[in-house]
């Protein structure tokens, strides 16, 4: 079946370093890729999305490109800050499915 | 504009009991499913309702049951409760169409099962 693969944690980083949190999948369709965060103490939040092969989607800094060849779709920030410390989710959704398929997630901490 | 709300916030069963939990989606939101997270694992997929109907159903036993009533809210029921029940239960959100991969998640059910 659909998986995803993404590395474990906890990274640890100081400020303003580059993160890179590697995610790979495993499905037989199409699938839509994501990354989701989560923050001490609150839901998930969705962060960027890409919905086919070559696509680079972004958000507040964070960017990740949909590697059809590599099945992956590697997460990174140019420079992190504290306030990116939290749990970061990798998932996948088959096209035409209901169901989103979540990596096991990793947990960042950035120090000042 | 509330956002999905969960209630309630903790829960603590024994096992064998029956729990159910409670969601109410983002105001327009039609769609919702339920998900599973187990202490430091992802999320995973119970089942989604879209008009008052269980459209998809992961891994789960049938232990697991759900509702939606028409105004969009959910309800989870477990029964007969296991230890390993124990988790996070979120609730996410959604509207049908060509938006529908744009969950918005609740904060969450903390259940225990002692």
């Amino acid at each position: 079946g659909d998986s995803v693969t993404q590395m474990e944690g906890p990274v640890t980083l100081s400020e303003e370093a580059f993160l890179t949190i590697n995610c790979t999948y495993t499905a037989t369709g199409y699938p839509s890729l994501f990354w989701y965060v989560q923050y001490p103490g609150e839901g998930l939040q969705l962060l960027l999305k890409a919905t086919k092969a070559d696509d680079k989607g972004s958000n507040k800094g964070f960017e990740a490109t949909y590697r059809k060849e590599t099945t992956s779709f590697h997460l990174e920030k140019g420079s992190v800050q504290v306030s990116d410390s939290a749990v970061y989710f990798c998932a996948l959704r088959d096209t035409g499915g209901f169901k989103t398929i979540f990596g096991a997630g990793t947990r960042l901490f950035v120090k000042a | 504009d509330a956002g999905v709300t969960q209630s309630p916030t903790h829960l603590i069963k024994t096992r064998g009991q029956q729990v159910t939990l409670r969601c109410s989606p983002k105001s327009g939101h039609d769609t919702v499913s339920w998900y599973q997270q187990a202490l430091g694992q992802g999320p995973q997929f119970i089942f989604q309702y879209y008009e008052e109907e269980e459209r998809q159903r992961g891994n789960f036993p049938d232990r697991f049951s759900g509702h939606q009533f028409p105004n969009y809210s959910s309800e989870l029921n477990v029964n007969a409760l296991l230890l390993g029940d124990s988790a996070l239960y979120l609730c996410a959100s959604s509207l049908e169409g060509i938006s529908s991969y744009e969950q918005y998640f609740g904060p969450g059910t903390r259940l225990t099962v002692t």
